[in-house]
């Protein structure tokens, strides 16, 4: 099917700690690749992109890769702040669409 | 700019009842679209517009209606709310309409249906 996979969470995490979030997509052309991320109580914002394979899009610390070959695009950053406490989504575009995944709560404690 | 704006914020209904959610934007946006948030769904895709006088179904139609009054604004209606239909509802838009541009997306509305 055409769809992003992404690990749930919650993920808790203390300041200062290494983030990963995975995302897997189905390969159906070239499709471009998002991080969304969605604080309490608001809607979506687009955290960061990348429009072809082994670009890196990077925003506010994280950092993502475009992994044709893995058809991955895994989240990073190096320091998690409480402030970066929120849901974050995965998405892929789909002819004149997007695909989200089904996001991953971020806690992170002082 | 205001980016995208929807009303209400909050409504509570009765199963049966029906309402419009409103959407518009300022960003002279081609495409506009409407999304349902339900825990551990993530977002699910109901109507969009690819352009001002076209609508299209996505992934889950069924129960809502749409208008896409003029450029700025899209509507999204319910004619007979359902209990299922408990959700938070987000309007987007994007520049280009063929899904390569980023959506900017409305702070929501959170519907109850009793």
């Amino acid at each position: 099917g055409n769809s992003v996979t992404q690990m749930e969470g919650p993920v808790t995490l203390s300041e200062e700690a290494f983030l990963t979030i995975n995302c897997t997509y189905t390969a159906t052309g070239y499709p471009s690749l998002f991080w969304y991320v969605q604080y309490p109580g608001e809607g979506l914002q687009l955290l960061l992109k990348a429009t072809k394979a082994d670009d890196k899009g990077s925003n506010k610390g994280f950092e993502a890769t475009y992994r044709k070959e893995t058809t991955s695009f895994h989240l990073e950053k190096g320091s998690v702040q409480v402030s970066d406490s929120a849901v974050y989504f995965c998405a892929k575009t789909s002819y004149d669409k997007v695909i989200f995944g089904p996001g991953t709560s971020l806690s992170v404690i002082p | 700019n205001a980016g995208v704006t929807q009303t209400p914020k909050f409504q509570v209904l009765k199963t049966g009842q029906s309402m419009t959610l409103q959407c518009a934007q300022d960003m002279n946006h081609n495409s506009m679209y409407w999304y349902r948030q339900d825990p551990g769904m993530g977002l699910r895709l109901i109507y969009y517009s690819a352009s001002e006088g076209t609508t299209d179904k996505g992934e889950v139609p069924n129960g809502y209606n749409v208008s896409r009054l003029n450029k700025r604004e899209f509507s999204l209606r319910l004619e007979s709310a359902a209990p299922s239909q408990t959700s938070v509802y987000f309007c987007a838009s994007s520049g280009g309409g063929r899904g390569t541009d980023t959506q900017y997306f409305g702070p929501g509305t959170r519907l109850t249906v009793l």
